[in-house]
């Protein structure tokens, strides 16, 4: 599986940007570069996925870099509910038993202060 | 339902015994996984399901562990002969596979606990 590397820890200041990097140096033309986060005491949730135009929805924006070895979620305005962990993840597109196959590394733990 | 569900929320249970894990996912997934995060950890990978098979069950810590999905919809984890270690919660997650709503949606997990 293609590895992920992030931060162990990042901290912002409420309603101020943030900008969570993550570096896939080995990333293969058919990964989609994949974001979730985890709340306390609560199960995973979605928050974007790409694989090579920078995206935007509701809840972030993913800018990834021309040669896709790196990308950044970005919070527009932190708020004290978005303090939880987050995870870039490959997934792979392509057949073969790693098809779809969502594995998580540590994470980065966001930390938002008032 | 709406999104995955698992059973029981909580289950505390003896060194020794077996216990099952339920997992329904979302109507239509054709991927299942299972994962589980024991106390201030990350989120280990167990096993994933492409419908009814496994293509990857690397996580699967011991032989104690196993898993099974049927008609592509409910999913089961068995673990045997529980140990202390086992305690966690084991977390499932449903997704389509390929194109773009690829999105995986997560069940509230099932804390288990060994005594």
């Amino acid at each position: 599986d293609a590895k992920t590397t992030q931060p162990n820890s990042m901290e912002s200041n409420e309603e101020e940007p943030v900008h969570l990097p993550c570096n896939h140096s080995t990333i293969s033309g058919t990964d989609y570069i994949h974001w979730y986060r985890q709340l306390p005491s609560q199960g995973p949730e979605y928050v974007i996925h790409g694989l090579t135009s920078n995206v935007n929805n509701r809840m972030a924006s993913l800018a990834i870099a021309e040669d896709r070895k790196s990308s950044t979620l970005i919070l527009h305005r932190a708020t004290l509910r978005d303090a939880a962990v987050y995870y870039c993840i490959l997934r792979t597109n392509a057949g073969g038993t790693s098809y779809g196959k969502l594995t998580f590394g540590q994470g980065t733990i966001l930390t938002v202060h008032p | 339902g709406a999104g995955v569900s698992q059973s029981p929320s909580n289950k505390v249970t003896e060194k020794g015994k077996d216990v099952e894990l339920r997992c329904d996912p979302i109507s239509g997934h054709t991927a299942l996984y299972w994962y589980r995060q024991s106390l201030g950890q990350g989120l280990e990978f167990l096993i994933y399901f492409q419908g009814n098979s496994a293509p990857d069950k690397s996580g699967l810590p011991s032989d104690r562990f196993s898993a099974e999905r049927t008609g592509g919809s409910v999913s089961t984890l068995t673990i045997q002969r529980t140990q202390q270690e086992d305690s966690a919660v084991y977390l499932c997650a449903s997704s389509f596979i390929g194109g773009e709503n690829t999105e995986a949606f997560f069940g509230q997990g099932t804390r288990l606990t060994v005594v």
